[in-house]
C-alpha cells in the first residue's frame, strides 16, 4: 500500500458526461500529480499541484481540469467526455523535490 | 513526444537469469532518475532512483546505471524471479518536481 488513496477505482459513464476523479495523498506529501494511462500505452503527465497551487502543466486537455485542496486532497475533472479518454488514471504524490512519486492504484475510466 | 523511453518492448528472460532493461533520455538537464514496476491492475511501484551525480546505485537485486554520455539508464535484475514479471517504467525528473516517463518494457519470467 503506497499511501495515496484514489477514488472511485472503476468508473463507466457515457461520452458527453463529466467525472471527478479524487485522490488523497501520502500523510504530509505536499505535491500531486496526475498521470493518464491509455491502453498499453506509457504514462502520460498531465498536471501537478504543489501545496494547492499549480507547478507543472503537461498534456492536459482543455475540457480537464484538477485542482488541489487545503487539505491537499486533489481532484480531477474530466468534462466532454469522449471515447478515447478512457484509460487509467493515476495519482501520484511525493514530498519534497528529490524524492520519488508514490503512486495510487488508479482509476479505471470507461466511456460507452 | 516524448524525451524518455522505448515504446513497450519485451524482455523475455529464464527464471534465475540476470535481467536488464534500458532506458533512454533526451533531456541532458534532467537530474534525477527512477525506475518503477507496475504490475498488471495496479500503480507503478517504485524500486530504485539514481541522482545525476551518481553513475551507479544498489538495491536489493537491483542495480541502476547512469550513462550521462549517452544519456542511458539501465535497470539490471539479478536472479530474475516470475514475480517480477511486470512493465518496468523510467522516469526523469526534468524540471518543476515533473517525472517524465518512458513507454515501459515488459518483462516476462519463464519458470
Amino acid at each position: 500500500d503506497s499511501g495515496v488513496t484514489q477514488t472511485p477505482k472503476h468508473l463507466i459513464t457515457a461520452t458527453g458526461q463529466r467525472v471527478t476523479l479524487r485522490c488523497s495523498p501520502r500523510s504530509g506529501d505536499l505535491s500531486v500529480y496526475w498521470y493518464q494511462q491509455s491502453l498499453d500505452q506509457g504514462l502520460q503527465f498531465l498536471i501537478q499541484y504543489y501545496n494547492g497551487e499549480e507547478r507543472a502543466k503537461g498534456n492536459i486537455l482543455e475540457r480537464f481540469s484538477a485542482q488541489q485542496f487545503p487539505d491537499l486532497h486533489s481532484e480531477l475533472n474530466l468534462s466532454s467526455l469522449e471515447l478515447g479518454d478512457s484509460a487509467l488514471y493515476f495519482c501520484a504524490s511525493s514530498a519534497e523535490r528529490d524524492t520519488e512519486a508514490f503512486f495510487g492504484q488508479g482509476t479505471r475510466l470507461t466511456v460507452v | 513526444g516524448e524525451s524518455v523511453g522505448l515504446h513497450l518492448p519485451t524482455l523475455s528472460v529464464q527464471e534465475g537469469d540476470n535481467s536488464i532493461i534500458n532506458c533512454a533520455y533526451s533531456n541532458s538537464a534532467s537530474d534525477y532518475f527512477i525506475w518503477y514496476k507496475q504490475e498488471s491492475g495496479k500503480g507503478p511501484q517504485f524500486i530504485i532512483d539514481i541522482r545525476s551525480n551518481m553513475d551507479k546505485r544498489q538495491g536489493q537485486r537491483v542495480t541502476v546505471l547512469l550513462n550521462k554520455t549517452v544519456k542511458h539508464l539501465s535497470l539490471q535484475i539479478a536472479a530474475t524471479q516470475p514475480g517480477d514479471s511486470a512493465v518496468y517504467f523510467c522516469a526523469e525528473r526534468i524540471s518543476g518536481n515533473m517525472l517524465t516517463f518512458g513507454g515501459g518494457t515488459r518483462l516476462m519470467v519463464k519458470p
